[in-house]
């Protein structure tokens, strides 16, 4: 089955770097996705990797270790809009159909705080 | 352009009622899929479809059908609704690439009383 942890929530400083981390256990795994959602909103596309090392893309980077089943977001300059969800999603096999599905975190809830 | 549109935004159902929530795209995506999402549970895949006339199963299909009549909509219905299915339901859609992200419509708020 699919298995992904990331922690519930963070606060962080206004300008200061926050890492969020991601673990995940998966069958056939394919890439693995963030994503943002602000409260009561849907899920924006920030990253995607498949390959080994850092994907980076103005104040946000992520960071992929197939072999360690672990990922990490890093956003730089924190602003008060980054205040939001963070999800991180697998795209996998469900066991059950044999399809390639993606596959959520509960997501991690980030306060930026002034 | 308005990408991935859902009907309706927000829907109280008594228990046993039935209904079904519109998702339409303007992007020209071959795949579509319904999630729902619920707190502490993370967002898990109901049902999607690859193509015009065809569905499939994802994580927690039991209660729902699908319908994908026509390559930009996807309807989600709900035969006989239970107080379990109060959520949020989040349509997406997709090139169908793996590298390609999905794009989220806005979501429907359910409560089933």
């Amino acid at each position: 089955g699919q298995n992904i942890d990331q922690p519930t929530e963070m606060t962080a400083t206004e300008g200061a770097i926050v890492q969020i981390n991601c673990t995940y256990q998966t069958s056939g795994f394919n890439g693995l996705f963030w994503y943002q959602q602000h409260a009561g909103e849907a899920p924006t596309f920030l990253s995607y990797n498949v390959l080994d090392g850092l994907e980076e893309k103005g104040r946000f980077s992520s960071f992929l270790s197939r072999s360690k089943g672990y990922s990490y977001l890093l956003l730089k300059e924190l602003q008060m809009k980054d205040s939001a969800s963070y999800l991180c999603a697998v795209r996998g096999v469900n066991g059950e159909t044999g399809a390639n599905n993606l596959f959520f975190g509960t997501g991690t809830r980030l306060t930026v705080i002034p | 352009n308005a990408g991935v549109t859902q009907t309706p935004k927000f829907r109280v159902l008594k228990t046993g009622q039935s209904m079904t929530l519109l998702c339409a795209q303007d992007m020209n995506h071959e795949y579509m899929y319904w999630y729902r999402q619920d707190p502490g549970m993370g967002l898990r895949l109901i049902h999607y479809s690859v193509g015009e006339g065809t569905t499939a199963k994802g994580e927690v299909p039991d209660g729902y059908n699908v319908s994908r009549l026509k390559k930009q909509n996807f309807l989600l219905g709900l035969e006989s609704a239970a107080p379990s299915q109060t959520s949020v339901y989040f349509c997406a859609s997709s090139s169908g690439l793996a590298w390609e992200t999905q794009y989220f419509g806005p979501g429907t708020r359910l409560l089933v009383l």
